[in-house]
């Protein structure tokens, strides 16, 4: 069964512009969530889909941050425009049922460099 | 809020025993997981605990004292492999549910 997938590996923008990171959850899971760890910090929360819903967006940082689940399979976040904060690795993750004690799956991360 | 506190590094011999521990406190708890993540890779996996006690699973144990907000992981039979950083991770309830709420990691390293 393949895993968590994002794409791209890395991405390096400059300020300003706009990049588009791409989640595909283990199929069959309902669940998806955003993660996002800043140099030198924790993992942080973004945000949680349940579906194609958004269920719990409170993490994301600002309105410069989209993240949207057409379908309920794949996802993206897309950031516009970028700043130089914006930099770090985005993590997806992912769980099959609305379960409070499930195990949540992490894809290997996009890597972000904001100049 | 959420503080989940953990060493920033870990260093023990190829064959030896070494615990991670972990200390949080937090406005909701519904379970505590232990993450490995190996450099450029995606965490994962190894172990759950919502109750008070010890989870046996091979070389890896994870313990719980919801009462004392501490948990550790237990590493047996060192191997170079497990060279690696080591997250702790809460999981939310109530308005939170879902959310894991992570420490910085350990990164520990294995000598031969």
């Amino acid at each position: 069964e393949a895993g968590v997938t994002q794409f791209p590996s890395h991405s390096v923008i400059e300020k300003g512009q706009t990049v588009t990171l791409r989640c595909d959850p283990i199929s069959g899971h309902d669940n998806l969530y955003w993660y996002r760890r800043v140099m030198g910090k924790e993992i942080k929360f973004l945000l949680h889909f349940v579906k194609e819903s958004k269920q719990d967006e409170s993490g994301m940082p600002n309105n410069r941050f989209l993240a949207e689940r057409t379908g309920g399979t794949y996802s993206t976040l897309k950031v516009q425009p970028a700043e130089l904060e914006d930099s770090g690795v985005y993590f997806c993750a992912s769980s099959q049922d609305w379960d409070s004690q499930e195990t949540q799956y992490f894809g290997p991360g996009t890597r972000l460099l904001v100049l | 809020g959420q503080n989940i506190d953990q060493p920033t590094e870990m260093t023990a011999t190829e064959g030896a025993i070494v615990q991670i521990n972990c200390t949080y406190q937090t406005s909701g708890f519904n379970g505590l997981f232990w993450y490995q993540q190996h450099a450029g890779e995606a965490p994962t996996f190894l172990s759950y605990n919502v109750l008070d006690g010890l989870e046996e699973k091979g070389r890896f144990s994870s313990f719980l004292s919801r009462s004392k907000g501490y948990s550790y992981l237990l590493l047996k039979e060192l191997q170079m492999k497990d060279s690696a950083s080591y997250l702790c991770a809460v999981l939310g309830r109530g308005s939170t549910l879902g959310r894991l709420y992570f420490g910085r990691g350990t990164q520990l390293t294995v000598w031969p």
